[in-house]
């Protein structure tokens, strides 16, 4: 497709497990970015990936997140040891650079997300 | 520490009348802001943005509207339709990878 995927779209899981996310970008795009969306709250900055590294890692809630990217595309998220907090919509975002970067217009292009819920 | 604040969690407007989204930021490095639209079970869609060298921006019935100054910038929609029904979110970013967001505004039109 030519949009972000992102799957699992839902996820239940019991308290202490472990899940993966996984996000597939905008071919050609090199910037992917994770958000996260609690009940009530808005889009939470998690971690950016430049190609297949991540400059700022400093969203991450705590060390049970991870988050790693492969060949410049195909990015996923690890969650270990899963709580009830961490219970939320996981969004992806890519994008073909920075803003005011190359003219582009700094736009990001979400994924539909995957909802975690923690029991 | 919210850098971009969107006070008003929810809004309801008359169809064909004007909606008026708002947004404070703190972070006077930001040097470009964006809108975007989230329909429920739907990611966020990009909407309209602008730069902090200009002071309005206009894309259809969608204008933006940014005062330094004040650190406030402005969604209008007008007119505004029942389609339009959504969850806005006002992002900063500074030249940088990091888009900061608000916790968005409900916007509601009634037809």
């Amino acid at each position: 497709g030519a949009g972000v995927s992102q799957s699992p779209s839902n996820k239940v899981t019991e308290k202490g497990k472990d899940v993966e996310l996984r996000c597939d970008p905008i071919s050609g795009h090199t910037a992917l970015y994770w958000y996260r969306q609690s009940l009530g709250q808005g889009l939470e900055f998690l971690i950016y990936f430049q190609g297949n590294s991540a400059p700022d890692k400093s969203g991450l809630p705590s060390d049970r997140f991870s988050a790693e990217r492969t060949g410049g595309s195909v990015s996923t998220l690890t969650i270990q040891r899963t709580q009830q907090e961490d219970s939320a919509v996981y969004l992806c975002a890519s994008s073909p650079g920075l803003a005011g970067v190359f003219a582009n217009t700094g736009e990001l292009f979400f994924g539909e997300g995957s909802r975690l819920t923690v029991l | 520490d919210q850098q971009v604040k969107q006070n008003s969690p929810s809004l309801s407007v008359q169809e064909g009348r004007i909606s008026i989204l708002n947004c404070d930021y703190t972070n006077s490095m930001f040097d470009y802001f964006l809108w975007y639209k989230k329909y429920p079970a739907e990611g966020p869609t990009f909407l309209i943005s602008i730069s902090s060298i200009k002071d309005k921006n206009e894309d259809g019935r969608f204008t933006v509207f940014l005062n330094k100054s004040a650190k406030h910038l402005s969604l209008h929609i007008v007119p505004s339709q029942p389609g339009d029904s959504a969850v806005y979110f006002c992002a900063g970013n500074s030249g940088t990878y990091k888009y900061i967001f608000g916790t968005g505004t409900r916007l509601k039109v009634l037809a």
